[in-house]
């Protein structure tokens, strides 16, 4: 079964950092584009960044500002998201997604992990 | 970055035809997906290229294209077809850039 599993998530200080994890099973990791889409308390879904199966490219939300970090590890089948300088509106459900050659949809989706900016 | 529009909610009675649209100016250009999320759940693809259905999704889901606006179909709608469905689309060309349509709330009454 294919399968993304995050975590990572916790409770952090407005200004904080995290780390969040992907880790991928039951399909070729290494062969396919990841992202990662957030979803705030009651709202919709908002994508947050994209890396290419090789690691090569990487896109970031406008809204981000340059303070997440996309990154993988094709050797441990895992997907990664630095999130540094948080903010009370990072507050979300983070989820890992696949998404097949840019053109087919978000295929995969994990189950998601939750982000609370807080004091 | 670009728009895509959905409208908020559309209610239908079992058995009847849900038409869900997303509008968006790059539509013409760019292909379309659709996800249903129900509530404490992951989003699952129902839709994707426009109007190719993954395996696994109910022949009642289709979708359909017309300038800039897309349509997702639900025939027949069932009561388990209640649920928040979003459009979504990228900008694939010089880099990628992905928006989501704002969801639509779809009731069965």
């Amino acid at each position: 079964e294919e399968q993304l599993v995050e975590s990572g998530g916790g409770l952090v200080q407005p200004g904080g950092s995290l780390r969040l994890s992907c880790a991928a099973s039951g399909f070729t990791f290494s062969s396919f584009d990841m992202n990662w889409v957030r979803q705030a308390p009651g709202k919709g879904l908002e994508w947050v960044s994209y890396i290419s199966s090789d690691g090569r490219a990487m896109y970031y939300a406008d809204s981000l500002k340059g303070r997440f970090t996309i990154s993988r590890d094709n050797a441990k089948n895992s997907l990664y998201l630095q999130l540094n300088s948080l903010r009370a509106e990072d507050t979300a459900v983070y989820y890992c997604t696949r998404d097949p050659n840019r053109v087919y949809g978000m295929d995969v989706w994990g189950q998601g992990t939750t982000v609370t900016v807080s004091s | 970055s670009y728009d895509l529009t959905q409208p908020p909610s559309v209610s239908v009675s079992p058995g009847q035809t849900a038409r869900i649209t997303c509008s968006g100016d790059t539509l013409p250009k760019q292909y379309v997906h659709w996800y249903q999320q129900k509530p404490g759940q992951a989003p699952v693809l129902v839709i994707y290229k426009d109007n190719k259905r993954p395996s696994g999704i109910p022949e009642r889901f289709s979708g359909s294209s017309s300038g800039t606006t897309v349509t997702l179909t639900i025939s027949g709608v069932q009561a388990e077809d209640e649920a928040d469905y979003y459009c979504q689309s990228a900008d694939n060309s010089a880099t990628y850039y992905v928006v989501f349509g704002g969801g639509t709330k779809l009731t069965v009454l």
